[in-house]
């Protein structure tokens, strides 16, 4: 079955310590996405990458980093530098076209708590 | 900027109909609907694209009005299984990829 997978599910880290976050899709997509839910704030955008080995940061995007080596592979790094990391990550993927209009598809989230 | 969605929150009696706005001070090219519950993954629902064309459920339905930068979802004869936190998601540019979602309205359908 196609899909995207996010792994852990739940994460803990001590503060000041950087945590690496898994996507990795089948669905043969070009576009890659990473967003932050916290209550009451929607999803907001970190980084997201159109094509392997490139990215563009987003609405949100100090105290994280990226990388694009694969084109099923999309790892977030919550960096010591990110003030208030706690949050549910979400990772999502979608077909790349000119006309754009494409439907994301998302993973299952990853809820990170640092102590 | 965040699209700004409303109302924030909702609840309905099972069989009622519901309206959730979803409005840009940007120009748009298409809008994106998805509804998520609670600690679970974002579902799409629909997009709506400038010009007209739209993508989604049969069962759900929505507008999109370009002049105004808005979009309206439009729940009807809602049931139980509707209930979750709905999402609208701007995109400005065709083909940039970049969606900007709005923070949500939290749907809830009681029997």
């Amino acid at each position: 079955d196609g899909g995207i997978t996010q792994s852990p599910k739940y994460l803990f880290r001590k503060e000041g310590q950087n945590v690496t976050l898994s996507c990795e899709q089948n669905l043969n997509h070009d576009a890659m996405y990473w967003y932050r839910q916290d209550p009451g704030q929607g999803l907001r955008l970190i980084y997201y990458s159109q094509i392997v080995n490139d990215f563009q940061k987003g609405d949100i995007a100090e105290g994280y980093s990226v990388s694009r080596e694969k084109k099923e592979s999309f790892p977030l790094t919550v960096t010591s530098a990110q003030k208030n990391p706690t949050a549910f990550y979400l990772c999502a993927s979608s077909p790349r076209e000119e006309r754009g209009g494409h439907e994301q598809f998302f993973g299952p989230g990853t809820r990170l708590t640092v102590l | 900027q965040q699209p700004v969605q409303s109302p924030q929150a909702v609840i309905l009696r099972e069989g009622e109909d519901a309206v959730i706005n979803c409005s840009s001070s940007k120009a748009l090219y298409s809008v994106h609907w998805y509804r998520q519950k609670h600690g679970e993954a974002p579902v799409f629902l629909m997009i709506l694209l400038k010009g007209g064309e739209q993508k989604g459920h049969e069962k759900i339905s929505a507008s999109f009005n370009e002049k105004k930068q808005q979009s309206s979802l439009y729940l009807t004869a809602s049931q139980l299984s509707y209930s979750g936190t709905y999402f609208c998601g701007t995109e400005e540019v065709a083909g940039y990829q970049k969606v900007t979602f709005g923070t949500g309205t939290k749907l809830q359908v009681i029997p």
